[in-house]
């Protein structure tokens, strides 16, 4: 185990439905970063938080709403979403300012998939 | 150019074979480097951190090239269950708040059969 937990693991979501993925992390860490993987692309990050300050904001639809309420909880909020975004919503953590950090560590993702 | 370039394979190789991928980047201030595994249906897990000219864990080797930018994993002995997809990640910069972020390549898939 990575120490890195997100809930639900699979989600199935109309493009009117809003809900809400949450992330974990157990390691101590104080950032916290939201990617999408899509089939046969590289992974995409979507959000950083370092010390629960948003610090990148990668060109992400305003459909996708990040919060993070302290250095241990990450949520994404989804709300009118597109087929489009189905994918595999990945969750990581890591430590920065330390000489040998910067490793992040994963959670197992949330599958989306918006019919 | 990609900021972080690998060949998606995929390499399929027997078992006990070498096995090399290399893995380019655009950045030449990058700091960090890692290679990571990624199962199918499954998230990444880190395999191995490069922070100078490389490291070796058991059968993995991982080596950096900073004059000709790239990193390289060679894999001894392959195993079956070393079939997965590795994914290589760059840590563009040492500056700014989001200095902790990371790039990734589009993986290069490897199987190893019998």
């Amino acid at each position: 185990e990575t120490g890195v937990t997100q809930t639900p693991r699979h989600l199935v979501m109309g493009m009117t439905n809003k809900k809400s993925l949450k992330c974990e992390q157990h390691l101590g860490h104080n950032a916290m970063y939201w990617y999408k993987q899509s089939a046969k692309k590289p992974l995409e990050l979507m959000f950083v938080y370092n010390f629960k300050e948003q610090t990148e904001n990668n060109s992400v639809p305003s459909r996708f709403s990040p919060e993070c309420p302290n250095s241990s909880h990450l949520f994404l909020h989804l709300h009118t979403l597109q087929p489009e975004d189905s994918a595999l919503y990945l969750c990581a953590s890591s430590q920065m300012g330390t000489v040998g950090s910067y490793e992040q560590y994963f959670g197992p993702g949330t599958r989306l998939t918006v019919t | 150019r990609k900021e972080v370039e690998q060949d998606p394979g995929p390499f399929n190789v027997p078992e006990g074979a070498t096995v090399a991928f290399n893995c380019t980047y655009s950045n030449s201030a990058s700091q960090s480097f890692f290679w990571y595994r990624q199962d199918c249906r499954k998230e990444p897990k880190l395999l191995m951190s490069v922070y100078s000219s490389g490291n070796e864990d058991g059968r993995f080797t991982a080596q950096l090239n900073r004059a000709s930018q790239y990193i390289s994993l060679l894999i001894r002995d392959s195993k079956l269950s070393d079939s997965a997809t590795y994914l290589c990640a760059v840590r563009p910069h040492a500056g700014g708040t989001s200095y902790g972020k990371l790039t990734f390549g589009q993986g290069t898939i490897l199987t190893v059969h019998p």
